[in-house]
């Protein structure tokens, strides 16, 4: 099983719909997570952590479910200025030490269609 | 404004040459972290370094050396020994660990010709 799953779409929505991503991950002993945004040819941008109470941005809210292992990602009413792929990211560290660094996925492309 | 600033934007490289990739940060960030993305792929760590004159290798550092003498300054070398160097290569920097996410630079476009 791969360490971050998502699903690369691309995601073709209408402007002013609701979308969402799920992120599925594999190291239950994962602590940190986020939601990046990229650009073409861009680099990523943090959008959001995500906390296990769950949050908002905005138009954007963020949720995170341990027992199942997956994040959220929702953006309501969304934008043509949305349109961009949404990386998945989360720590990779194992509960007992390791290597360091983030681990990302591949990104859900997004298209906000007039 | 602080920042992470990667130099150049676009780098060729002809076969068989060492190219350095610059990255400056003045964020006063301890992190430091090189990764390299390929069309279609996610991110994948090369070299990172948590405090200035020690660095660890990522999942995929063969071909690539790094030095970290500054704290502002993690250079990246792509050595003739990398056998498929073209890649878009994005550096970063945290205040330390992961739990608050990367700043990233605007990547340099790297392209063997």
């Amino acid at each position: 099983r791969k360490e971050v799953e998502q699903d690369p779409g691309p995601f073709n929505v209408p402007e002013g719909a609701t979308v969402a991503f799920n992120c599925t991950y594999s190291n239950s002993a994962s602590q940190s997570f986020f939601w990046y945004r990229q650009d073409c040819r861009k680099e990523p941008k943090l959008l959001m952590s995500v906390y296990s109470s769950g949050n908002e941005d905005g138009r954007f809210t963020a949720q995170l479910n341990r027992a199942s292992q997956y994040i959220s990602l929702l953006i309501r009413d969304s934008k043509l200025s949305d349109s961009a792929t949404y990386l998945c990211v989360m720590n990779s560290r194992t509960s007992g030490g390791g290597a360091d660094g983030l681990t990302f996925g591949k990104g859900t492309h997004l298209i906000i269609q007039p | 404004d602080g920042g992470i600033t990667q130099s150049p934007k676009y780098l060729f490289r002809k076969e068989g040459q060492n190219v350095t990739l610059s990255c400056e940060q003045n964020l006063n960030h301890d992190a430091m972290y090189w990764y390299r993305q390929d069309p279609g792929q996610g991110l994948r760590l090369i070299y990172y370094s948590q405090i200035v004159n020690d660095f660890q290798k990522g999942d995929i550092a063969e071909g690539y050396s790094v030095s970290r003498e500054k704290k502002e300054s993690f250079p990246l070398t792509v050595t003739s020994a990398q056998k498929n160097p073209t890649a878009f290569y994005l550096c970063a920097s945290s205040i330390g660990g992961d739990i608050y996410g990367y700043t990233f630079g605007s990547g340099t476009r790297l392209t063997v010709v």
